[in-house]
C-alpha cells in the first residue's frame, strides 16, 4: 500500500503570495488532517477532514484554509504568505479500527519557506 | 486544558544502553497515547499507540510504553538502543473525534535522542 503523499517536498514563496499545498492519504482512508512544525512551536493541529467536510479546526487565522475532495484527497492553502509561515506542513491520514481504535499515518510533509 | 510534557529536550546515550522518555499529559476525557518518531527532514512514524486494555503496549523496532493514569504518563522504554534509533521522539494525545475520526493530537515538544558508538 502507498504511503501518503504530500506535494510538492519543498517550496519558497515570497511573502504576499498564496501556496496550496496537496495531500493525497492512503487508501481507505477517509479523514486526512493538517499539522504545522516549526522549531518555536512545535507541532500544531490545523485542521480535520473527514468525508469532504471540516471536522475539526484549530486556532490559526483564516488565511490558512483547506478542502478535501470525494476521493480523500486534500489541498490546504495559505494566502497572503507571511514570514512566520514558513514551517514543515504535515498531513496525516486515518481510518477507524471501531470502538475508537483509529492511528494515523503522516507523509514527509512539505517545507514551505516564505522569502 | 490538553496539554502533553516531554521534559527532556536532549537524551544521549551509548549504544547498548536502556532507554527511557518520559511523556506527562493532562487531558479531560480518557485519553488516546501515541509516540511517534521522526528522522531530519521526514515526517512523523508511529512507534506505538494505547488505547485500552493492557497498560504495557509493545511497539515496533522494540519499543514499549506504559500507561501509568495515576501519574498521567506514558514513558517510553526500550532496553537496547541501536545506532540507528537517533532522532527525535514525539509523545501525543487525543481522543476520538466525532464520528469516525482520530480528532485533534496534541504533541509534546518533542525528545532528541543522541546515540554514542
Amino acid at each position: 500500500k502507498a504511503g501518503v503523499t504530500q506535494t510538492p517536498r519543498y517550496l519558497i514563496k515570497t511573502r504576499g503570495q498564496q501556496v496550496t499545498l496537496s495531500c493525497s492519504p492512503i487508501s481507505g482512508h477517509r479523514s486526512v488532517s493538517w499539522y504545522q512544525q516549526t522549531p518555536g512551536q512545535g507541532l500544531q493541529f490545523l485542521f480535520e477532514y473527514f468525508s469532504e467536510t471540516q471536522r475539526n479546526k484549530g486556532n490559526f487565522p483564516g488565511r490558512f484554509s483547506g478542502r478535501q475532495f470525494s476521493n480523500s484527497r486534500s489541498e490546504m492553502n495559505v494566502s497572503t504568505l507571511e514570514l512566520g509561515d514558513s514551517a514543515l506542513y504535515l498531513c496525516a491520514s486515518s481510518y477507524t479500527q471501531g470502538a475508537g481504535n483509529t492511528e494515523a499515518f503522516f507523509g514527509q510533509g512539505t517545507r514551505l519557506t516564505v522569502v | 486544558a490538553q496539554s502533553v510534557t516531554q521534559p527532556d529536550i536532549h537524551i544521549t546515550v551509548s549504544e547498548g544502553a536502556s532507554l527511557e522518555l518520559r511523556c506527562n499529559y493532562s487531558y479531560g476525557a480518557t485519553p488516546y497515547l501515541f509516540w511517534y518518531v521522526q528522522s531530519p527532514g521526514q515526517g512523523l512514524q508511529l512507534l506505538l499507540k494505547y488505547f485500552s486494555g493492557d497498560t504495557l503496549v509493545q511497539g515496533i523496532k522494540g519499543f514499549e510504553a506504559e500507561f501509568k493514569r495515576s501519574q498521567s504518563s506514558f514513558n517510553l522504554r526500550k532496553p537496547s538502543v541501536h545506532w540507528s534509533d537517533a532522532a527525535e521522539y514525539f509523545c501525543a494525545v487525543g481522543a476520538a473525534g466525532r464520528g469516525s475520526t482520530l480528532g485533534r493530537l496534541y504533541f509534546g515538544r518533542g525528545t532528541q535522542l543522541t546515540v554514542w558508538p
